[in-house]
């Protein structure tokens, strides 16, 4: 299986602070990297596909990009909806394989 | 717009099947697009995938659970369902149902059912 490793695995922002997180893949997966964002009590919702391709209706403030192992999700001003944690998931081989999560609170 | 919604007990004794069913409206399931997956997350952790099926009755299953894990689906009820056997309290999580689409990803998920095993 390949393993997903996300950093950091929290951190406190501020609303209107860029927030950077890194998603790490333990073998190259070309540019098969999703990304998931989920509120406590929610299911996940699917924000970036493709590593860089935004999903409809998202919020054009974030965004992803990398190739191979390395993948990064910007959310460029931080909003108070988007306090949440957040997943990034490989669809590269079978099984698709989750990162641990990454979560965002208030600073 | 299309929908997902998980149905199944919510309480499970050790070594019995869980058995869970996806009902999707709004769309259909026969969609040569998609595949329908199931998606567990245990209290506190992380997503783990489960299994897939394709409307014409193709699955692909996480191997780290294949030999428990059967998946079905039900084209004339617009159903697929999750039967997983032998389960201990590791089980214990709730259980999405998905669709995943073209580019692997997963759009569209139900709210989620918490089974919890014990006895």
């Amino acid at each position: 299986d390949i393993q997903m490793t996300q950093s950091p695995s929290s951190l406190s922002a501020s609303v209107g602070d860029r927030v950077t997180i890194t998603c790490r893949a333990s073998q190259s997966i070309s540019s098969y990297l999703n990304w998931y964002q989920q509120k406590p009590g929610k299911a996940p919702k699917l924000l970036i596909y493709a590593a860089s391709s935004l999903q409809s209706g998202v919020p054009s403030r974030f965004s992803g990009s990398g190739s191979g192992t390395d993948f990064t999700l910007t959310i460029s001003s931080l909003q108070p909806e988007d306090f949440a944690t957040y997943y990034c998931q490989q669809s590269y081989s079978t099984p698709p394989t989750f990162g641990p999560g990454t979560k965002v609170d208030i600073k | 717009q299309l929908q997902l919604q998980e149905s199944g007990p919510g309480l499970v004794k050790p070594s019995e099947t869980l058995s869970l069913t996806c009902t999707v409206s709004g769309g259909s399931i026969s969609s040569s697009s998609y595949y329908w997956g199931w998606i567990r997350q245990p209290p506190g952790k992380g997503l783990e995938w489960i299994g897939s099926i394709y409307y014409s009755g193709s699955t692909y299953y996480n191997p780290s659970l294949k030999s428990r894990v059967t998946i079905s689906v039900d084209t004339s009820k617009n159903q697929f369902s999750l039967k997983l056997s032998s389960v201990t309290a590791a089980d214990t999580a709730v259980y999405y149902c998905a669709r995943r689409v073209a580019t692997n990803a997963f759009d569209i998920w139900g709210q989620g059912t918490m089974v919890t095993v014990s006895s």
